[in-house]
């Protein structure tokens, strides 16, 4: 099965960015997801990106896929810390599933 | 409205109780899922019903029963939970249909079993 793989944490000072990695199997990924939750909250989509396209720019968020490695990142410029929070990765296969695969998130601390 | 609602927020039941979880969406969507989740890991997926039907039961035991009264409610019968079974309880809609198709997700219901 598709399998989704993030390392659990990433500490960054306020104002730097922060780059946030996302590996997946599955080579019928058709579109790749990131989601922030926060403490006690649902998920919210962040921003998503078709597979072929290899980056996308939506304000402080970039997010970069090589889909020859399989590889997606989330860069998050000017890191504030409202940014704090988990961050998930989510993958979805092509075959008209529209059941997303996702990773174990990464848990974002942002210091003052 | 690109709202999903769920109530209540909290829930606090004994073993022997029966509740009942509410989910509701105003965007047209005709797929809910209901996703159970545990501190510090990944939503795990246990039913999605699909133009109002139910399409997938990921293996969830018989004591969660999940109701779908029309497209815009989903509900989470309770009955005889286990004290394991305390973790967020997260609704998502999508309109089921295109191959981006995201999912929009709930604030989710805090169940404690006692």
């Amino acid at each position: 099965g598709e399998d989704v793989e993030q390392s659990l944490f990433l500490s960054v000072r306020e104002g730097d960015s922060s780059v946030i990695n996302c590996t997946y199997t599955d080579s019928s990924s058709t579109y790749l997801y990131w989601y922030k939750q926060e403490p006690g909250a649902g998920l919210q989509l962040l921003t998503y990106i078709f597979s072929n396209m290899d980056m996308k720019q939506d304000q402080r968020l970039t997010v970069l896929l090589n889909k020859k490695d399989k590889h997606l990142s989330l860069r998050i410029a000017d890191t504030q810390t409202g940014d704090s929070a988990i961050y998930f990765c989510a993958e979805k296969g092509a075959g008209g599933s529209y059941i997303p695969t996702f990773g174990r998130g990464t848990s974002l601390i942002v210091h003052p | 409205d690109t709202e999903v609602t769920q109530t209540p927020k909290h829930l606090v039941m004994g073993m022997t109780n029966k509740k009942s979880l509410k989910c509701e969406q105003h965007m047209g969507h005709r797929a809910m899922y209901w996703y159970k989740q545990k501190a510090k890991k990944p939503p795990e997926l246990m039913f999605v019903y699909s133009y109002e039907k139910l399409s997938i039961n990921e293996s969830v035991p018989s004591r969660f029963s999940p109701e779908c009264p029309n497209s815009s409610l989903l509900n989470l019968h309770l009955h005889a939970l286990q004290p394991e079974d305390s973790a967020l309880y997260l609704c998502a809609s999508s309109q089921a249909q295109g191959s981006r198709d995201e999912q929009f997700f709930g604030p989710g219901t805090r169940l404690t079993v006692l």
